[in-house]
């Protein structure tokens, strides 16, 4: 049974559209978050929701919107794709309090044509 | 802020050789350290991690001890294998004062290579 899991793993768009990528997480935690790897292996923080609330959020653009349905779930809508979104976009958990180890998923990877 | 800096590599050894990944950070309170590895084509496992200074962490031959008079957390292993072959994340992670979660920040990634 996969712990955190996302979908698509692999999205090819053109620029300018919108897209969606899905996470969902069976271990119970109270966070998730998202992550962007660069093409240079680079891990960054995006976004970070505790029981549905944003309580971390980096300087990305606001092309860039999670949503939260539950604390199991966290979704991330990218508008009017550009070309330097291409990239890896990893989900992550953990329980609540931080400080602790993060459970990842597999990656989602973004390629703009 | 919190950063942490790891050599970047690639680093290329041969099998049964030893293994030090260094890595220090600079960080605002206390924070927990972890050593992350990322097979190819794959997400990112938890391989070992340490909460406190003098801390060892351990997984699969591999030890790190979290040493705060250094800020270090260098990343050891005694004979590696052609299989431990991936990309290793050194990574820290703190608590927000009011209790919230933190996003971890990582290290820019070390590639090893491990040749038969």
């Amino acid at each position: 049974d996969t712990a955190v899991s996302q979908t698509p793993k692999y999205l090819v768009t053109q620029m300018g559209n919108d897209k969606s990528i899905k996470c969902e997480q069976n271990l119970g935690h109270d966070t998730m978050y998202w992550y962007k790897q660069d093409s240079k292996k680079f891990l960054k923080i995006m976004f970070s929701y505790n029981n549905k609330e944003l309580i971390i959020n980096e300087t990305v653009p606001n092309r860039f919107s999670p949503k939260s349905p539950d604390k199991a779930h966290l979704n991330l809508h990218i508008n009017s794709l550009e070309l330097g979104d291409s990239a890896v976009y990893f989900c992550a958990s953990s329980p609540a309090g931080g400080g602790g180890p993060q459970h990842f998923g597999d990656g989602t990877r973004l390629s703009i044509l | 802020g919190n950063s942490v800096t790891q050599m970047e590599g690639p680093v290329t050894l041969s099998e049964e050789a030893f293994l030090t990944i260094n890595c220090t950070y600079t960080a605002t309170g206390y924070p927990s350290l972890f050593w992350y590895v990322q097979y190819p084509g794959e997400g990112l496992q938890l391989l070992l991690k340490a909460t406190k200074a003098d801390d060892k962490g351990s997984n699969k031959g591999f030890e790190a001890t979290y040493r705060k008079e250094t800020t270090s957390f260098h990343l050891e292993k005694g004979s590696v294998q052609v299989s431990d072959s991936a990309v290793y994340f050194c990574a820290l992670s703190e608590m927000y004062s009011g209790g919230g979660a933190d996003g971890l920040t990582f290290g820019k990634g070390t590639h090893l290579i491990i040749q038969p």
